[in-house]
């Protein structure tokens, strides 16, 4: 079963716009990661944020995660055509030595149109 | 590229069919899980397997079984398949950044 929703679900932007993408969860996690899918590909990591982090960035990318409403969000700032994908987040609960299964929200369709 | 393959890249088969899927984990990396892509389920873990022993099940149907053999390359094994096991089949691994998985690029299972 899915961790929680994603919104939008679907997203159009212009080049050069700021895309943001939200996500929920249900449980108390110990991490909330966002990978990118390019069309029916591999899914690719792109941040990850620890339940005692608030804000994460990286590059053009800014994360933040509210766990008292159980929420973060995914800002790509100056997007471009490139950055058109799906975006998931992921949630591990644990903190097992050999690695924690994800949880993965129902994923946000962004097109950044050049 | 992630370092972690899989094939075959496509299967065509009927129902009632068995098949297999197989990963190759990153260089050094112990961990293995199976995820399974569709349209009305999303992305749902499988199971996981961690220097060949299994760590976690999730939703994984009794017709499927999994394992990990010592040089630490992961077997999915879909037996009686059924129309709407049709899905994307992902591997993915981790390794020493344990949160961190790194996925294959799928393999692409159509039941007729």
């Amino acid at each position: 079963s899915q961790q929680g929703e994603e919104d939008p679900q679907a997203l159009s932007i212009q080049e050069g716009e700021n895309a943001t993408m939200n996500c929920s969860y249900k449980t108390s996690i110990n991490n909330l990661q966002w990978y990118r899918q390019n069309s029916g590909r591999g899914l690719v990591h792109l941040i990850l944020i620890r339940s005692n982090e608030r804000e994460k960035h990286s590059g053009r990318l800014r994360v933040t995660l509210d766990t008292s409403k159980k929420s973060s969000s995914l800002l790509i700032t100056a997007s471009r055509a490139a950055d058109t994908a799906s975006y998931f987040c992921a949630t591990a609960g644990g903190q097992e030595t050999s690695g924690s299964r994800l949880t993965f929200g129902e994923g946000t369709q962004l097109t950044v149109n050049p | 590229d992630s370092g972690v393959t899989q094939t075959p890249k496509h299967l065509i088969t009927a129902t009632g069919q068995r098949v297999t899927l197989r990963c190759s984990p990153r260089s050094g990396d112990l961990s293995v899980y199976w995820y399974q892509q569709s349209l009305d389920q999303g992305l749902q873990f499988l199971i996981q397997y961690y220097n060949g022993e299994e760590r976690a099940k999730g939703n994984i149907l009794e017709r499927f079984s999994a394992q990990q053999f010592p040089d630490l390359h992961s077997e999915l094994n879909l037996s009686s398949l059924e129309l709407g096991d049709s899905a994307l089949y992902f591997c993915a691994s981790s390794g020493l950044a344990k949160n961190i998985q790194y996925f294959g690029a799928g393999t692409r299972l159509s039941v007729l």
